[in-house]
């Protein structure tokens, strides 16, 4: 399998911070890399495909780069509908894997 | 509406049988893979499988091969995820989601509400 691997695994921020997430890949997966933010009790939500593609609906605060075997996800301006867990995913591979995740919390 | 809805959730005895259900509706179910995503209490996603629903194709996890069947039927646009054996560990709640574009490497954009399964003695 390919592992993915998320830091940092927590993040205190505030309203208005700029926050960055990373994802890298144990190999590597072109573009192939999706974001996702979760909420306690919540399904996971699609945020970012194809490692910088907006999907529908998403605020464009939210952007992603990268390829290769390193990603980040960024948060231009955090807002208080933003503190919540983020997972990457990898899904080169017929068998996908996510990171770990990343829990954005209020500072 | 593009839509996945799940089954309830389901409490079950160690070593008992399980099958857990997904619906979708708004689209053509017959041609996007489905996918199925586990996650324990407390804990992050692990991506368990994917079956596409024109010719009932699986694809796993090696780390959930052997232990789970993933079908779907495509009369009534439904993918099922089962056990024959179910074990304390399997507690979790499961997520199934669609992938989005043709072919099994995609993104999944569309998920249900979840199932949450609890096995206890």
């Amino acid at each position: 399998d390919i592992q993915m691997t998320q830091s940092p695994s927590t993040l205190s921020a505030s309203v208005g911070d700029r926050v960055t997430i990373t994802c890298r890949a144990s190999q590597s997966i072109s573009n192939y890399l999706a974001w996702y933010q979760q909420k306690p009790g919540k399904a996971p939500k699609l945020l970012i495909y194809k490692a910088s593609s907006l999907e529908s609906g998403v605020p464009s605060r939210f952007s992603g780069s990268g390829s290769g075997t390193e990603f980040t996800l960024t948060i231009s301006s955090l807002q208080p509908d933003d503190f919540a867990s983020y997972y990457c995913q990898q899904y080169k591979s017929y068998s996908q894997t996510f990171g770990q995740g990343t829990k954005v919390e209020i500072k | 509406e593009v839509q996945l809805v799940q089954s309830g959730a389901e409490v079950k005895k160690p070593g008992e049988s399980l099958k857990i259900s997904c619906k979708g509706s708004g689209y053509s179910f017959n041609n996007y893979w489905i996918g199925w995503v586990r996650q324990m209490p407390g804990k992050g996603l692990e991506w368990m499988g994917i079956v596409y629903p024109g010719d009932s194709d699986p694809r796993y996890s090696p780390s959930f091969q052997g232990h789970i069947t993933i079908s779907a039927d495509k009369s009534i646009s439904t993918a099922h995820l089962q056990w024959r054996s179910v074990r304390a560990s399997d507690t979790a709640k499961y997520y199934c989601a669609r992938l989005y574009g043709s072919g099994p490497l995609n993104a999944m954009d569309v998920w249900g509400q979840g199932t949450t399964v609890t096995v206890s003695s």
